[in-house]
């Protein structure tokens, strides 16, 4: 099993540019989750989603627009990048079993924004 | 509302020194805590459940509900256990709230 994979790994935009980051994942799980990483600020949800044809504002979500194509699929669409979007992004997948709270992980996709 | 901290944004050690990482919680229900753990420019991997009781690495954590604390300890540090420390902690809601983390650096 693969897990979680995202692409691309990096990514560098100019200012305006639109891109989407592409997330699957192959362990059946309901929840699919964005995360944007910056030092200092931990990692912060940007949307989510509990269940297919389901998605949910997180901490962050300014910016930033999602579609969960189906259980496998979630991908963060970018509509008109800025600098203060440069980050580290995470897609993540999880359990919805109210006792197992635990994600997993994919590999990340490096965004700088010129 | 739910919250965690974790008050040390690096922590240097030597290597065989103790380890404690902290990480305090702000939760009303019953709180799910996790370590996640960050090896340089990789993805976040599970380290520890509460629920779980175990020890992964030599690392334990303990849920202490009277002081809302899930520190992470190791009693003897190695080299290979330098990394990016989160602490998380899940809900009812199927969210995780993430600690703003803590960079591990064993000199050797």
């Amino acid at each position: 099993n693969a897990g979680v994979t995202q692409t691309p790994k990096f990514q560098v935009l100019k200012t305006g540019q639109s891109m989407t980051l592409q997330c699957a994942q192959d362990m059946n799980h309901n929840s699919m989750y964005w995360y944007r990483q910056d030092p200092g600020m931990g990692l912060r949800l940007i949307y989510y989603s509990a269940s297919e044809g389901t998605t949910d504002k997180g901490e962050v979500p300014n910016g930033y627009n999602v579609s969960r194509l189906n259980k496998r699929e979630f991908s963060l669409r970018l509509e008109s990048a800025a600098p203060s979007q440069t980050s580290v992004y995470f897609c993540a997948s999880g359990s919805t079993s109210i006792f197992h709270n635990e994600q997993f992980f994919g590999p990340g996709t490096r965004l700088t924004v010129l | 509302a739910q919250r965690v901290t974790q008050p040390e944004k690096l922590l240097s050690v030597f290597k065989g020194a103790p380890v404690e990482l902290k990480c305090n919680y702000s939760y009303s229900g019953s709180p799910e805590l996790f370590w996640y753990v960050q090896y340089s420019r990789q993805r976040l991997q599970l380290l520890l459940r509460h629920i779980s009781r175990e020890s992964i690495k030599g690392f334990t954590a303990d849920l202490n509900k009277g002081e809302t604390s899930f520190h992470l300890k190791k009693p003897f540090a190695q080299e290979e256990d330098s990394a990016m420390y989160y602490c998380a902690l899940g809900g009812a809601t199927n969210k995780l709230i993430f600690g703003t983390g803590t960079l591990l650096a064993v000199q050797p």
